[in-house]
């Protein structure tokens, strides 16, 4: 397709476990962002790349979680010993050379931590 | 800090009327732009429109139009004629020049009534 590609949609892992969920922007796109909306907020910024760097990381709340973009196009969020405070969907986008700079986001990913 | 205030957690409105959706920002930063972005259960976060801190006029882009007033610090996004398919949550959002972080607002829940 041509948006946002968030797999998987829903993911539910027990407390302690390690998740990956993978974002695929849209084609052409060199900036990618994460973000992570808790029930009832607005999205939080986590991580953003600009190619195959994270640019901006200000956002990761602490080292049990990290994000990658080897190749400049498909991302990977990792949460290592999940906690249940980590429930909430994460939200995948990207932006080209827009005038607006705006994002094109997916649909999301939501983890639920038991 | 940049901090967005949406006061409406919910708003309801007739079909085919206008609504206006409030929010405020707060920034020490000359050049900045500010977003809406819908976000209906599908969960994807839909961009709206955009309005720049220079711009003098007020953005608008189709049925929707953002009433920007720079020294409130006010950026009230208009719906007119709302359609049942309107309904949906409604985030504003915020980013300083030089910076990619997308900050946002609680959010809105409109709903259009038959």
């Amino acid at each position: 397709g041509a948006g946002v590609s968030q797999t998987p949609s829903n993911k539910v892992t027990e407390k302690g476990k390690y998740v990956e969920l993978r974002c695929d922007p849209i084609s052409g796109h060199t900036a990618l962002y994460w973000y992570r909306q808790s029930l009832g907020q607005g999205p939080e910024f986590l991580i953003y790349f600009q190619g195959t760097g994270a640019a901006d990381d200000s956002g990761l709340p602490n080292d049990r979680f990290f994000a990658v973009r080897p190749e400049g196009s498909v991302s990977t969020l990792k949460i290592q010993r999940t906690e249940r405070g980590d429930s909430a969907v994460y939200l995948c986008a990207s932006s080209g050379t827009g005038f607006t700079g705006e994002l094109f986001f997916g649909e999301g990913s939501r983890l639920t931590v038991l | 800090a940049q901090k967005i205030t949406q006061t409406q957690p919910g708003m309801f409105v007739q079909e085919k009327e206008a609504v206006t959706l409030d929010c405020t920002y707060d920034t020490s930063d000359q050049s900045y732009g500010l977003f809406w972005y819908k976000q209906p259960s599908s969960g994807e976060m839909i961009f709206l429109i955009y309005q720049g801190s220079y711009d003098e006029q007020n953005a608008t882009e189709g049925r929707y139009s953002l009433n920007f007033q720079k020294a409130r610090k006010s950026a009230n996004l208009v719906i007119s004629a709302s359609q049942l398919g309107d309904s949906a949550m409604y985030f504003c959002a915020m980013r300083s020049s030089g910076s990619e972080k997308l900050v946002f607002g609680k959010g809105t829940k409109l709903t259009v009534n038959p």
